[in-house]
């Protein structure tokens, strides 16, 4: 089992640039979370995707927008990137369950994103 | 909203020995989750131990455990026999566990473990 899986894992861009990030997720997870974290904090919620759709959002600016496939990987995208957008990029997977309680979210190994 | 707080930026144990480190939390839901991540250098996001709101029992986890204080929102993370890998990052979270708006995890800001030889 593969887990969760993030690339790239480093990524150097430009102020006003635009990034896409990617993710795929554990075998047998169908929801797919996007997480950033800023150098010395905890990780803030940015959006969930469930069945291709964005079902939950935090409070992020719409430059970032994401999308999920059929195969249930995902994409984070970020428009008119700012200096204050470097940060390490977390993407999560979980099963949303047929009527269960909660799984686990089980992390990637994140992609560190520098913006100059 | 919920939040999460944790107020020890940093903490140090001796190798063998144990080391508690601190969570409250506040949310007016009933029927949540609470976790403790670890993150070492390599940055991925490791799974330490969860707890469920409605079980009063605390969770183990082998040298890890905890104590959970619903009445007083505070989840606090034991561990004992601490060993050199321990030392990293380690994230409380919170998680509702409403279907269907599950995923949106609440962190702490997160405490920085050291181990000494």
């Amino acid at each position: 089992d593969a887990g969760v899986t993030q690339s790239p894992t480093h990524l150097i861009k430009t102020r006003g640039q635009q990034v896409t990030l990617r993710c795929s997720p554990k075998s047998g997870h169908d929801t797919v979370s996007w997480y950033q974290q800023a150098l010395g904090q905890g990780p803030q919620f940015i959006f969930q995707y469930y069945e291709e759709e964005e079902r939950q959002r935090g409070n992020f600016p719409d430059r970032f927008s994401g999308h999920q496939f059929p195969n249930y990987s995902s994409e984070l995208n970020v428009n008119a990137l700012l200096l204050g957008d470097s940060a390490l990029y977390l993407c999560a997977s979980s099963s949303t369950g047929q009527g269960t309680r909660v799984t686990e979210a089980f992390f990637g190994q994140g992609t560190r994103l520098t913006v100059v | 909203a919920q939040t999460v707080t944790q107020s020890q930026p940093e903490m140090s144990v001796q190798e063998a020995e144990t080391v508690t480190l601190s969570c409250t939390y506040d949310t007016s839901e009933s029927d949540y989750y609470l976790f403790w991540y670890k993150q070492p250098p390599s940055r991925q996001m490791i799974l330490v131990i969860r707890q469920e709101a409605y079980k009063q029992q605390n969770a183990t986890e082998n040298r890890f455990s905890v104590n959970f204080q619903k009445a007083a929102k505070s989840f606090s993370l034991k561990i004992s026999d601490s060993q050199l890998g321990d030392a990293a990052m380690y994230f409380c979270a919170y998680r509702s566990a409403r279907l269907y708006n599950n995923n949106d995890m609440r962190f702490g800001a997160g405490t920085r473990l050291t181990v000494k030889p």
